[in-house]
């Protein structure tokens, strides 16, 4: 089962914005709008930022917004502050047979 | 809202079977609205999904894995577990369960996760 691509790692300075991309193919990002995000602060559980490509769960701030075009995902973070720096992973439904992929994960720093 | 906790043995000799267990609380494993998953996430790298099941009994594997696996599901302790067979270390890694949002495939709720070590 192959993992959607992500770059490694990503950097801004606070108030800056940053996209993280997701690249995937025609049988799961490409093919369905069910594309999540995740944070993960070090020794942490990974916890749900965006779902379904560009909705937030009620508490993610609105910095955090999602959007897909074609086979390519992205999450945007706004307004970059300290504490967003974590690793990111994206997820893409794939289908009945292999059903959840995920990205490689992206760390991202805050300058 | 929903809560989850890991259990289960922390060292898993090689060839053998983990088992782990997932306790379900602020919610009930008898819920439509989710499927109960396993995560996990060796040392250092990423997440990779290992399966998940309905209260119901349908399950679905990662199919790199799917050989190897089982996840079953008591809903009357509000539980449900993995199995993973013939274990090597390539095996040792966190492993998290989480409730998956039957209409929009995204992992609503994480346990806190348990670190399971096969040694080499």
């Amino acid at each position: 089962q192959s993992t959607l691509t992500q770059p490694r790692s990503v950097s801004g300075s606070p108030g800056q914005s940053v996209t993280i991309s997701c690249t995937g193919t025609t049988s799961d990002v490409g093919a369905y709008s069910y594309v999540s995000w995740y944070q993960q602060h070090p020794g942490k559980a990974p916890k749900l930022m965006i779902y379904d490509v560009d909705r937030r769960p009620s508490g993610v701030p609105d910095r955090f917004s999602g959007s897909k075009s074609g086979d390519t995902a992205s999450l945007t973070i706004s307004g970059l502050q300290a504490e967003d720096e974590a690793d990111y992973y994206c997820c893409s439904y794939a289908g009945t047979y292999t059903r959840e992929v995920f990205g490689g994960g992206t760390k991202l720093t805050v300058l | 809202q929903v809560q989850l906790q890991e259990s289960g043995p922390g060292l898993v000799k090689p060839s053998e079977t983990l088992s782990l267990t997932c306790t379900v609380s602020g919610g009930s494993a008898s819920s439509g609205s989710y499927y109960w998953s396993w995560i996990r996430q060796p040392p250092g790298k990423g997440l990779e999904w290992i399966g998940y099941i309905y209260y119901s009994g349908f399950t679905s594997y990662n199919p790199s894995l799917k050989s190897r696996v089982t996840i079953s599901v008591d809903t009357s302790k509000d539980q449900f577990s993995l199995n993973l067979t013939s274990v090597t270390a390539a095996d040792t890694a966190m492993y998290y369960c989480a409730a998956v949002g039957v209409s929009d495939y995204s992992f609503d709720y994480w346990g806190q996760g348990t670190v399971v070590t096969v040694p080499s």
